[in-house]
This record gives C-alpha cells, structure tokens and sequence, in this order.
C-alpha cells in the first residue's frame, strides 16, 4: 500500500513569516493530494488539494506544490498568523482510490 | 446543511465489553470512511463503504472490529471484547464520490477503555 512521510513533526515559526511542510508518498498511482488542518480538540478540514494533472495550486496564503516525479508535494502558508496554529495533515489516496493514506502531521506554533 | 455527526462523542468503557459508534453521514454523501486517531498521531484508515459496493475492510486492525452501512447512509462501528489499546478517538468521515472530493469529518468519539 501507499506510505506517506511527513517532515518536520512540529515547526515553530515567528508571526509574519512562511512555513513549509513537506510530504513524500510511495505509491506513484496516487493522483489526489489534500491537505487537512486540525485545531486542537476539533475534527480534521479541508484547507487545500491538489490533482496530479496540475504542479501547484494557490488560495491566499496557502500554496500546495506536487512533484509527480520526486513523488513530494509541499504545503506553503506565507505571512502567518497565530490562528494558524495547528496541526496539518498530508494525505495521497494510494493505487485504489479507495483509501486516504495519510501523514503523521505537523505541529505548528505560530508565535505572535 | 447538516454536517457529519457522530454518536456517542465520549464512550468510557470496561476492558472487554462491545462498543457500538455510529456515524451519520451528509445526506447524498455515497463514500463514508472510518478512521482511528490515537493521542498525537495521525489518521489510521479503518473501513471504506461506497454505496452499495462491499467495503474495503482492509484498515481493520483485528476480527474484533466491524462495521455496517445500512440503506447507504447511517454507519455502525462496532469493537467487540474492548482492549486498553483500542482507547483513541474514531472519526467518521464522508463524501460526495470516492476518492475524488473532500471528505467531511464527523466530530469523532472519544473512546476509553479502562
């Protein structure tokens, strides 16, 4: 099945600047990559996806860029702010589609 | 609309005793999923159903584990003969088709098992 690794487990970053997390996955059958932000105590949501017929996609803040050959794709939020504070999840759906593999998360902490 | 919901959203329960959790999902939603998050780790797949498809049970961890998706909507995870290790919460999710669109999470439920 699919493996998905997701680099750095937690990040700290000064309010105002960029954060990156970044996730490789095995399986090169993937085609839908999302990306899940989690507060704490509350359920996983959507904050961006990317299909592999397109490199990056952008939405204010947040960019997802997808390297098909490398097998990585990243999640990109500049000018950060405390609300961003989270954790994010990667995922990739595997040769099936049936399945969401997902990443291990990111602990972000954004200080003010 | 209505959201994903979950019942119940904490279950305290005696190590080896049956627990049923259910999930509704949105209304026209066909793919539903199951996921196990245990304390500060990620999403662990547990069951896929779409539609009237048979699952992909391929995530369960154990025979002690089961679920059913009756009339293609409400869903029933059951753990029967509960261990220590099965105390994580259970998140439900759900789709508008396989795969292809955001899924939805329920609110979860908190499992412990004493």
């Amino acid at each position: 099945g699919e493996n998905v690794e997701q680099h750095p487990s937690t990040l700290s970053v000064q309010e105002g600047d960029s954060a990156v997390i970044k996730c490789t996955y095995s399986d090169s059958a993937s085609n839908y990559f999302p990306w899940y932000k989690q507060e704490l105590g509350k359920r996983p949501q959507l904050i961006i996806d990317i299909r592999s017929n397109v490199g990056e996609k952008k939405d204010q803040r947040i960019a997802v860029t997808l390297n098909k050959t490398a097998k990585h794709f990243s999640l990109h939020i500049t000018e950060t702010q405390p609300e961003d504070s989270a954790v994010y999840f990667c995922a990739a759906t595997g040769n099936t589609g049936n399945q969401f593999y997902f990443g291990t998360g990111t602990s972000l902490t954004v200080i003010p | 609309g209505a959201g994903v919901s979950q019942s119940p959203s904490n279950k305290v329960t005696e190590k080896g005793k049956d627990v049923e959790l259910r999930c509704d999902p949105i209304s026209g939603h066909t793919a539903l999923y199951w996921y196990r998050q245990s304390l500060g780790q990620g999403l662990e797949f547990l069951i896929y159903f779409q539609g009237n498809s048979a699952p992909d049970k391929s995530g369960l961890p154990s025979d002690r584990f089961s679920a059913e998706r009756t009339g293609g909507s409400v869903s029933t995870l059951t753990i029967q003969r509960t261990q220590q290790e099965d105390s994580a919460v259970y998140l439900c999710a759900s789709s508008l088709s396989p795969a292809r669109y955001e899924q939805y999470f329920g609110p979860g439920t908190r499992l412990t098992v004493t």
